[in-house]
């Protein structure tokens, strides 16, 4: 079936660096989704993007959606403690477009101060 | 506009009992999607629906488990005979349209632990 791969798991950065993480398809995706779920909290929508090779900024934060819409990345410049959390990346099922979402397993993010 | 509501936030069982799980979505949302999430992993899909109408249960197990959501009324995931294995967090989502091109609008989740 499909699935959506994400890379690194987890990631330790000193307030300030850089973070990416990427996702991957099996599948082309209609669109990718990003969240992110703060510890004890609850996944809260960050963007989604659609076309191929698009890119969005939000602040620090830079959302791409590959040429071949199979892949994605997520980048933050000079990280913040705000940051902390957990980023998953999620498409719908091209086929059944059902609406469900099928999510990558995550990449957590702690900065340190 | 208030946002998903679900309850109860925590809930403990022992194995054997019951557990209901109940979603209101957003004003204005049909479609009502839930997700099981364990300790330090991603959300795994279980079920989508509309009113009075299940659209995709592919990701239910097959047995214990059944979602509604009735015309009037929240959704209810409700989990029979539970066991140690059904520990996790459970969120509810919901959206506006079934095109899976809109977000999805989570709630806060109910934790349900099995003693």
């Amino acid at each position: 079936g499909q699935q959506v791969m994400q890379i690194p798991q987890y990631q330790h950065v000193q307030e300030g660096e850089d973070f990416t993480t990427y996702c991957n398809s099996s599948t082309t995706l209609s669109n990718i989704q990003w969240y992110k779920q703060r510890p004890g909290g609850h996944p809260v929508f960050l963007i989604q993007l659609v076309k191929s090779g698009e890119v969005k900024k939000q602040k620090r934060l830079t959302f791409q959606f590959g040429e071949a819409k199979k892949n994605s990345s997520l980048h933050i410049t000079a990280t913040q403690t705000t940051d902390v959390g957990t980023y998953f990346c999620a498409g719908p099922r091209f086929v059944s477009n059902t609406g469900k979402l099928i999510f990558g397993q995550g990449t957590t993010l702690q900065v340190k101060p | 506009n208030a946002g998903v509501m679900q309850n109860p936030r925590h809930l403990v069982r022992r194995r054997g009992q019951e557990a209901r799980l109940r979603c209101s979505p957003m004003k204005g949302h049909s479609h009502v999607y839930w997700y099981r999430q364990l300790p330090e992993e991603g959300l795994k899909f279980m079920v989508y629906l509309q009113k009075e109408n299940i659209i995709d249960e592919s990701g239910m197990p097959k047995e214990r488990f059944s979602a509604e959501f009735p015309k009037e009324g929240p959704s209810i995931l409700r989990i029979q005979q539970v066991v140690r294995g059904d520990s996790a967090a459970y969120f509810c989502a919901s959206s506006p349209q079934d095109r899976g091109y809109n977000e999805q609008f989570f709630g806060p989740g109910t934790r349900l632990t099995v003693l």
